[in-house]
């Protein structure tokens, strides 16, 4: 069962700030949060992956509140090519191992 | 590079017939992973392995079975296939541990008729 919530779809605008904000309450104190990127026809692809404060690398940012009980994702001035599905999603972990559970992710449709 | 590689990219098999998905990764990890993808439902968790001859099931591992007889390969069974099964299937690969990426492979795209 997927630990985390997001918003089905987001519409934006070339050169705008996108901001996609997961929801995960029962997130334990050894998760990490990880977010993906998923284009037509391809397997998904790693982008950020946070523990807690802020996280920037090349491609975006990830914001994680002090209680972690959410996070933000954001892509500074999408561009078309940015359209894509993003998975947001928090490792469940037993004594088995950690199972990777993603949810129905947010559809980024960027438009000119 | 890295590289998760899925055995096919399009597959179409009967219904009733047994119907294999193999796929191999060279980066030496431990954990892999099978999903379906299908419109609406995002990617759900089949089965996973965290080692050789080591299995979890997932969200829906129903009709399906796996094998992992080598470090580098994981294959997803169908048993008997049904068109109920007609969907994406995505494998992946990562090292232990939250801390750590998942390499996917392209996909393959199954029609049972």
């Amino acid at each position: 069962l997927a630990k985390t919530t997001q918003p089905i779809s987001m519409d934006s605008y070339e050169g705008q700030e996108v901001n996609i904000t997961c929801s995960h309450n029962n997130i334990a104190t050894n998760d990490y949060i990880t977010w993906y990127q998923q284009f037509p026809s391809q397997g998904p692809r790693f982008i950020i992956q946070g523990y807690k404060t802020k996280v920037t690398n090349e491609v975006a940012s990830l914001f994680i509140p002090a209680d972690r009980k959410s996070s933000t994702l954001s892509l500074p001035r999408v561009s078309l090519s940015d359209t894509a599905v993003y998975y947001c999603l928090v490792g469940v972990t037993n004594q088995a191992g950690t199972a990777l559970i993603f949810g129905k992710g947010t559809t980024l449709s960027v438009s000119s | 590079d890295v590289k998760v590689t899925q055995s096919s990219r399009y597959l179409v098999k009967r219904t009733g017939e047994k119907v294999f998905l193999e796929c191999v990764q060279d980066m030496d990890h431990e954990n892999m992973f099978w999903y379906r993808q299908d419109p609406g439902l995002g990617l759900r968790l089949i089965y996973f392995s965290y080692d050789v001859k080591m299995k979890e099931k997932g969200d829906i591992p129903e009709g399906y079975s796996v094998s992992r007889e080598k470090k580098e390969r994981f294959s997803l069974i169908l048993e008997s296939a049904s068109t109920n099964q007609t969907s994406m299937y995505l494998c992946a690969s990562s090292s232990p541990g939250q801390a750590t990426e998942a390499f996917f492979g392209q996909g393959t795209r199954l029609t049972v008729v």
